[in-house]
C-alpha cells in the first residue's frame, strides 16, 4: 500500500539537542510539507518542497531545518534554537502543484522535552 | 495527536442522527476547500473537497456546502456512526503563489451510541 511513513511516533529531546524526524513517501509525489500541530490551533506550515533539491520556508521555519535529497524523503531537524518544540509534527505530500490535489498526511511524530 | 481535541468546540450527536460541522474561512480569494478527519493519534484523512465554482458536493454519506457570500463551509454527515468520532477541520486554498493552505482549528465530533 502506498502512503507516508513518519518515524518515530514519539520522540524526546534534551536541552541543547538537535533531533531529526523522518518522513518517507512511496506515492511518487513531488511536493512534500512539514506542519506543526498544537492543541486548539490549526496546522502551521514549517517548510515545504515542491521538487527534489529545493525547499522553501513556511510560516514558522525558525529553529527548524530540512533537506530534500531524494524524492521520497523529507526529514525535518528540530534544532536547539527552537525554544518551544513540544508539539505534534505532521508530514504531508501531494502529487504536484495542481490546484485540485489534497495533501496526504502521515500519522505524525509527537515531540516532547525531557 | 492525542491532545489535538483539547480546547476545541465539541458537537455531540446521537448515533444514527445527521451531523453538521461548520467552518468560517478567511480569504474571499480562496478557490478550493477540503474537509479532513483526524482520529486520535493519527494524521488527518481527506474526506471531501469542493471548488469555489460549486456550492454543493456529495460523497458517500457526506455533503459539503459552500456559501461564498458569507465565507462559510459546512460538512454534513448522514446517519452518524461511532466510527465518525474524530476532529474535523476545513482547509482553504488560494491558488495564487505556491497555493497557500490555511487550516481551521477543528471541531470535535462525539457520537453517542
Amino acid at each position: 500500500d502506498g502512503g507516508i511513513t513518519q518515524s518515530p511516533k514519539y520522540l524526546f529531546r534534551k536541552e541543547g539537542q538537535n533531533v531529526t524526524l523522518s518522513c518517507e513517501q512511496n506515492l511518487n509525489h513531488d511536493a512534500m510539507y512539514w506542519y506543526r500541530q498544537d492543541p486548539g490551533q490549526g496546522l502551521r506550515l514549517i517548510y515545504y518542497s515542491q521538487i527534489v533539491n529545493d525547499f522553501q520556508k513556511g510560516d514558522i521555519a525558525e529553529g527548524y531545518s530540512v533537506s530534500r535529497e531524494k524524492k521520497e524523503s523529507f526529514p525535518l531537524t528540530v534544532t536547539s534554537a527552537q525554544k518551544n518544540p513540544t508539539a505534534f509534527y505532521l508530514c504531508a505530500s501531494k502529487p504536484g502543484t495542481g490546484i485540485r490535489q489534497p495533501q496526504h498526511f502521515g500519522d505524525g511524530t509527537r515531540l516532547s522535552i525531557l | 495527536g492525542e491532545s489535538v481535541g483539547l480546547h476545541l468546540p465539541t458537537l455531540s450527536v446521537q448515533e444514527g442522527d445527521n451531523s453538521i460541522i461548520n467552518c468560517a474561512y478567511s480569504n474571499s480569494a480562496s478557490d478550493y476547500f477540503i474537509w479532513y478527519k483526524q482520529e486520535s493519534g493519527k494524521g488527518p484523512q481527506f474526506i471531501i473537497d469542493i471548488r469555489s465554482n460549486m456550492d454543493k458536493r456529495q460523497g458517500q454519506r457526506v455533503t459539503v456546502l459552500l456559501n461564498k457570500t458569507v465565507k462559510h463551509l459546512s460538512l454534513q454527515i448522514a446517519a452518524t456512526q461511532p466510527g465518525d468520532s474524530a476532529v474535523y477541520f476545513c482547509a482553504e486554498i488560494y491558488s495564487g503563489g505556491y497555493q497557500k493552505v490555511t487550516f481551521g482549528t477543528g471541531t470535535k465530533l462525539q457520537v453517542i451510541p
